[in-house]
């Protein structure tokens, strides 16, 4: 199983663009079959899935956050990435990166979260 | 979209006793491949969620015998058989037709 490690600031000022990133380690990010998703965790509303990367560079994303915001992937660090810009207070939560190598099982592996809070 | 309602939001347990969380969607979980993704995440304070179960009824490897997940269509269940201290934290189920989507979660917590 692999392991996920979310890195990034933990203040972001409003209107700026928050940038995390997920180190991935037990296996390499371009093997095959694997989704990269990111999933947030805000203070009162829960648990709301972001988007994924798949192993081959294509992205999915969440309905209602499509055009905000961008998950990318590097292979040659093993990592992928979140940018969302124009952050507002609505983006205060805690992001997980996760991970799943099949789609019944896309969200197998996490990582500790990191909390981020948008504020002047 | 599909709305994912969880009950009851709040459940003090017993230690020991069994435990049913219900998770019931606004519409078929049924995918056009024939299977229905639907799954349970427990969190446990300070913790990120993990997965317990995954197609209604399967368990995560490493997950105990004592969790279980039943239903079909738009009704699912998940009953721990015999409560025990570590399963404190909140449940979540969710579906995965299009694009995970998480109920609201029910927090489970010790009499």
């Amino acid at each position: 199983q692999v392991q996920l490690q979310e890195s990034g600031p933990g203040l972001v000022k409003p209107s700026q663009t928050l940038s995390l990133t997920c180190s991935v380690s037990g296996d390499s990010i371009s093997s095959g079959g694997y989704y990269w998703s990111w999933i947030r965790q805000h203070p009162v509303k829960g648990l709301e899935w972001i988007g994924y990367i798949y192993y081959d560079g294509s992205t999915y994303y969440n309905p209602s956050l499509r055009g905000r915001l961008t998950i990318s992937i590097d292979t040659s660090e093993n990592q992928f990435s979140l940018k969302v810009p124009s952050v507002s207070a609505a983006d205060t939560a805690v992001y997980y990166c996760a991970s799943g190598q099949y789609w019944d099982q896309l969200l197998s592996s996490w990582g500790q979260g990191t909390l981020v809070t948008v504020s002047s | 979209e599909i709305v994912m309602t969880q009950t009851p939001l709040s459940s003090p347990v017993t230690l020991g006793q069994p435990a049913s969380i219900s998770c019931k969607s606004s519409q078929s979980l049924v995918h056009s491949d024939g299977n229905t993704y639907l799954s349970w995440l427990h969190q446990r304070p300070g913790q990120p969620p993990r997965l317990l179960i995954y197609k209604i009824s399967n368990r995560f490897s490493g997950v105990p015998d004592r969790f279980s997940g039943s239903g079909a269509g738009t009704d699912f269940t998940l009953k721990i058989s015999r409560v025990e201290a570590e399963d404190v934290g909140i449940y979540y189920c969710m579906q995965a037709i299009e694009f995970p989507l998480f109920g609201p979660g029910t927090k489970v917590d010790i009499k």
